[in-house]
């Protein structure tokens, strides 16, 4: 099992310009999430999705948009960027609503100039 | 309005000391508690858990206490290793959402 994988590792934007971040896990779980990571404020939740075709907003939504179309994939998109969104973003995973333990990805460092 | 506060950013204690990590919530609705380890460059890797129920659990060197009247939990490490240097979360949920917030973390160095 490759557990939960996220690509780009690094990423460089451009204010305006717009990126999906990729998220895959490979182990059938139902729930996933994105956080953003920033110095001095933790983990913070972006969007959660409780199985495929379900989403729900975080804590820090605004900015950025999901979807949910397999139960492997969940992709962030940010459409028109910002240098507010200069962050390390992590996905995670776990079996289901039910199990609190999250399987986290080994994150995106976005930079936004 | 961070409903999970790690007021302590950084932690230095010595080789085979106790380290004591504190974590304080707002939310009465939360009833799972989490702690999660981050070295750096890499996602953070689930520790240990509490639920509501309970006011102890322990896994080996890292024991978590949770004092809900106060709304406050902190982790143990006895003894603390050079190896068990990294930034700790806490992380909270409860509800029909299952979401998980977590704290602002707290660095942990542990010299030898």
């Amino acid at each position: 099992n490759a557990g939960v994988t996220q690509t780009p590792k690094f990423q460089v934007l451009k204010t305006g310009q717009s990126m999906t971040l990729q998220c895959a896990q490979d182990m059938n779980h139902e729930y996933m999430s994105w956080y953003r990571q920033d110095p001095g404020m933790g983990l913070r939740l972006i969007h959660y999705s409780v199985g495929a075709g379900i989403t729900d907003q975080g804590e820090v939504p605004n900015g950025y948009n999901v979807s949910r179309s397999t139960t492997e994939d969940f992709p962030l998109r940010l459409l028109s960027a910002a240098p507010s969104q200069t962050s390390v973003y992590f996905c995670a995973s776990r079996p289901g609503l039910a199990s609190n333990e999250q399987f986290f990805g080994p994150g995106t460092r976005l930079t936004v100039l | 309005d961070q409903q999970v506060k790690q007021n302590s950013p950084s932690l230095s204690v010595q080789e085979g000391r106790i380290s004591i990590l504190n974590c304080d919530y707002t939310n009465s609705m939360f009833d799972y508690f989490l702690w999660y380890k981050k070295y750096p460059a890499e996602g953070p890797t689930f520790l240990i858990s509490i639920s509501s129920i309970k006011d102890k659990n322990e896994d080996g060197r890292f024991t978590v206490f949770l004092n809900k009247s106060a709304k406050h939990l902190s982790l143990h490490i006895v003894p603390s290793q050079p190896g068990d240097s990294a930034v700790y979360f806490c992380a909270a949920s409860g509800g029909n959402t299952g979401k998980l917030i977590f704290g602002q973390g707290t660095t942990l160095q542990v010299k030898p």
